[in-house]
């Protein structure tokens, strides 16, 4: 069985701090993914990364960076984390195959910045 | 562009019945896969069932069957024997070849089950 895991599944922050946020993955997958869904909006990409390194903007970039430094792990970082980034955020992950394989979710972090 | 619309934000449905969750979407990728997740109140997003715009045949996966009309753009998740673990929030997916890893999700509906 595919194995996404997140560092935290309740966060609480103050405005200003730096967040991080991490991603583990025990499948050898290529892609990872950051989502945050919030409520009537569904799941929105913030960033994605198919290789170490490697990373491409997603619909909500702004006021996120991402680091992945190892195949299994991703990182989402909140420079100076804002109110309006309370939220779920949701990591994810799949295989580098043809195009339209599944994704692999962890259970989420509720991040509330105060 | 690329569109996910899921009509109904909430539905009930008895212990036992089948409930049928309804998804559109837009696309102008001539090959794309949908993808239907479900989300318990836990929080993790559970994969279902996947349905591939050149399979001929609606995916099923045990009581979950899609119902996918291409020429509708419709992609409609049924469940079949509702049971109260049914209850959760559904999400309807898609990735076309053109959109890269990019996966976009409806806004989702959520399901209540009553015994």
């Amino acid at each position: 069985d595919v194995k996404v895991t997140q560092s935290s599944r309740y966060l609480v922050k103050r405005t200003g701090e730096k967040v991080f946020l991490e991603c583990v993955q025990d499948m050898d997958h290529e892609n990872m993914f950051w989502y945050r869904q919030d409520p009537g909006l569904g799941l929105r990409l913030i960033y994605f990364s198919y290789d170490v390194k490697m990373k491409e903007k997603g619909d909500i970039p702004e006021g996120y960076s991402v680091s992945r430094e190892k195949k299994e792990r991703f990182s989402l970082i909140l420079e100076s984390a804002s109110t309006n980034q309370t939220s779920m955020y949701l990591c994810a992950s799949s295989l580098k195959t043809g195009g339209l394989e599944t994704q692999y979710f962890g259970p989420g972090t509720r991040l509330l910045v105060l | 562009a690329q569109k996910i619309t899921q009509t109904q934000p909430g539905m009930f449905v008895q212990e036992k019945e089948a409930v049928t969750l309804d998804c559109t979407y837009d696309t102008s990728d001539p090959s794309y896969g949908l993808f239907w997740y479900k989300q318990p109140s836990s929080g993790e997003m559970i994969f279902l069932i996947y349905q591939g715009s050149y399979d001929q045949q609606n995916a099923t996966e045990g009581r979950y069957s899609l119902n996918f009309q291409k020429a509708r753009k419709s992609a409609n998740l049924v469940i079949s024997a509702s049971q109260l673990g049914d209850s959760a929030m559904y999400f309807c997916a898609m990735r076309g070849y053109t959109g890269g890893f990019k996966t976009i999700f409806g806004a989702g509906t959520r399901l209540f089950v009553k015994a």
